[in-house]
């Protein structure tokens, strides 16, 4: 039972390069969701995704885009990486925002 | 946007200890979730509350919805080292497309 899957597990970047951040579910849920963590700052949402075929900006989108690629993936897209966006990255979904499951997160250094 | 105040931002304790932690909110909140986040890992679901003025346990946590709708505790009696680790707050309210609001967390160490 994988559950949420994100990969890669660890990268680091140049400033200016560009990577894509992958998650996958396997429990068909609708909602799929972006979030960085950064010390001090808890969770925060990039992007969301309701359901198939739609997108939503959270509360700190810029610098990224997201894709919902089908019901199970959602991936998450730095065009021009900069320091700023050095954190670590989660990626959740819910059966309609009861109890969101989250992957093990990606851990993202720009240099 | 909404905002979830959560304290205390960080706590240290003794082995077999109870810990109280809160969240507190300008808004009314449907849904009250807990999570907890081991080091490297992501949040894990530990208890959600759906009505006000619910009460739920979960072993030896112990998780309540304010009658306001604006506020939930959880308190973890006798703690033992695996608890330590981020407790997050999060919230759900009515209109707002699935998206929870978390608070920014309350970082619990256990001392042997």
């Amino acid at each position: 039972n994988a559950g949420v899957t994100q990969t890669p597990k660890f990268q680091v970047l140049k400033t200016g390069q560009s990577m894509t951040l992958q998650c996958a579910q396997d429990m068909n849920h609708n909602s799929m969701y972006w979030y960085r963590q950064d010390p001090g700052m808890g969770l925060r949402l990039i992007y969301y995704s309701a359901s198939e075929g739609t997108t939503d900006k959270g509360e700190v989108p810029n610098g990224y885009n997201v894709s919902r690629l089908n019901k199970r993936e959602f991936s998450l897209r730095l065009e021009s990486a900069a320091p700023s966006q050095t954190s670590v990255y989660f990626c959740a979904s819910s059966r309609d925002g009861y109890g969101y499951t989250f992957g093990s997160g990606t851990r993202l250094t720009v240099v | 946007g909404q905002q979830l105040n959560q304290s205390p931002q960080s706590m240290f304790i003794q082995e077999g200890e109870d810990v109280s932690m809160n969240c507190t909110s300008s808004s009314i909140f449907n849904t009250w979730l807990w999570y907890k986040q081991d080091p490297g890992e992501g949040p894990v679901l530990l208890i959600a509350l759906y009505k006000a003025g619910e009460l739920t346990s979960n072993g030896r946590l112990t998780a309540q919805f304010g009658i306001t709708r604006k506020d939930s505790f959880l308190n973890i009696s006798a703690s033992i080292p695996s608890d330590v680790g981020i407790y997050f707050c999060a919230g759900l309210s009515g209109g707002s497309n699935y998206k929870l609001t978390f608070g920014k967390g309350t970082l619990l160490t256990v001392n042997p």
